[in-house]
């Protein structure tokens, strides 16, 4: 099974700054890797496939960048709208997992 | 609209059963990979099990293999999970999650049925 960490755990950040958030896999996804945005008492959304792509719809402010074991998240200037947790996850191999998510907070 | 919706939570005993259905609307169920997908209160999203569009391929997580069943009925476009022998560490929101074609990513979600499991 592959393990996904996330890093930090938590993000205390103020609106306008850059939030960059990390996921390592304890083993080469190629670049077989996803994040998504989770608020309170909602869905997860999909916002970056294959590492770099992002999903339809998602603003331009939020890039992945990475492959192999190392991934980034980066949003380059917070909206209030953007404090939520964010997981990662790997399609590389079955079982398919997710990381233990990033709390993205308001300072 | 695309929409995924469950139903077919609640509160069950410990050993018990109960079947969770996701009716689809708004897209090509039969090209999408279907998931459950959960998340136990206050804690991350675990992957639970995945099904292929034509039901050729199945997976699932090592926690509920043997106890959980998955399928689909695409002319209803309808996804289901079959929960058997519950236990207390199944209690969870339990989504329901769309896949496009083979890449195993949960690009649609439904809102999600609350199972819990306890005595």
């Amino acid at each position: 099974e592959i393990v996904l960490t996330q890093s930090p755990v938590t993000l205390s950040l103020s609106p306008g700054e850059r939030a960059t958030l990390s996921c390592r896999a304890s083993q080469s996804l190629s670049s077989y890797l996803a994040w998504y945005q989770q608020k309170p008492g909602q869905a997860p959304r999909l916002l970056i496939y294959d590492a770099s792509n992002r999903a339809p719809g998602i603003p331009d402010r939020f890039s992945g960048s990475g492959s192999g074991t190392d991934f980034t998240l980066t949003i380059s200037s917070l909206e209030p709208e953007d404090f939520a947790v964010y997981y990662c996850q790997q399609r590389r191999s079955w079982p398919l997992t997710f990381g233990g998510g990033t709390k993205v907070e308001i300072k | 609209e695309v929409q995924l919706v469950e139903s077919g939570g609640g509160l069950v005993k410990p050993g018990g059963s109960l079947r969770l259905s996701c009716a689809a609307s708004g897209f090509t169920f039969n090209t999408f990979g279907m998931n459950w997908v959960r998340q136990a209160p206050g804690q991350g999203l675990e992957w639970v099990s995945s099904i292929s569009g034509d039901s050729t391929y199945i997976y699932y997580a090592d926690s509920v293999k043997g106890r959980f069943t998955v399928s689909r009925d695409n002319a209803r476009n309808s996804l289901f999970l079959q929960m058997n022998s519950l236990r207390a560490e199944d209690t969870a929101v339990y989504y329901c999650a769309g896949s496009p074609g083979t890449y195993w990513y949960f690009d649609l979600w439904g809102r999600g049925t609350l199972v819990t499991v306890s005595s």
